[in-house]
């Protein structure tokens, strides 16, 4: 039940675009289209933005997509904003029927 | 509009019990699976448990195993957690989340704090 591998940090320039990388294991991510991302703010509960790899919820801004090849899932941020500033999390569903949540990145905007 | 507010977080020594508690609202409680999900201090998220609809089906992070029961009540909308042989590493805020694999709702958190 190893964590799964995100970068510690990403920036960007707002107006940019920014990819997370969330890579795993054939019996996480590799294995299973039950990829989500939640964002979360210092203090704050965390925020679905991304569930099943690429489906976004209702409220969830179209600047947010995602994607996956292989064992390797990406959380991309269009056109970035000042309030996309925050930590970002992937988690997966397991082969032994448990979750496993991602390392985490925190998400600078210059 | 769906609300999970927990409960029963405190100070503990290593070695002690607690039970959390998070009470439900705004949707059918006894047909989500439901999560507990915990943050240690200045770290990142930790899957602890989860539990089918009926109950009939829990699963556990490794480490909580042995230690940690999840259960719930359908007809109080309450999902429980039963924390034994607790331990510093145990320190952490403590969501409950709705959803199978996917955790669409999420309550505020309780603070758990084991020292002696």
């Amino acid at each position: 039940q190893s964590a799964l591998t995100q970068p510690a940090s990403v920036s960007g320039s707002p107006g940019q675009s920014i990819t997370i990388s969330c890579t795993g294991t054939s019996s996480d991510v590799g294995g299973y289209n039950y990829v989500s991302w939640y964002q979360q703010y210092s203090g704050k509960a965390p925020k679905l933005m991304i569930y099943d790899v690429s489906n976004r919820p209702s409220g969830v801004s179209n600047r947010f997509s995602g994607s996956k090849s292989g064992n390797t899932a990406s959380l991309t941020i269009s056109g970035l904003q000042a309030e996309d500033e925050a930590d970002y999390y992937c988690s997966s569903y397991t082969s032994s029927s448990t979750r496993v949540f991602g390392t985490g990145t925190k998400v600078t905007v210059l | 509009e769906v609300q999970l507010v927990e409960s029963g977080g405190g100070l503990v020594q290593p070695g002690g019990s607690l039970r959390l508690s998070c009470a439900a609202s705004g949707f059918t409680f006894g047909t989500y699976w439901m999560n507990w999900v915990r943050q240690a201090p200045g770290k990142g998220l930790e899957w602890v448990a989860n539990i089918k609809q009926d109950g009939s089906e829990k699963y556990y992070v490794d480490s909580v195993k042995g230690r940690f029961t999840i259960s719930r009540d359908n007809a109080k909308n309450s999902l429980y957690l039963q924390m034994n042989s607790l331990r510093a590493e145990d320190t952490a805020v403590y969501y409950c989340a709705r959803g199978a694999v996917t955790t669409g709702y999420w309550g505020q958190g309780t603070l758990v704090t084991v020292s002696s």
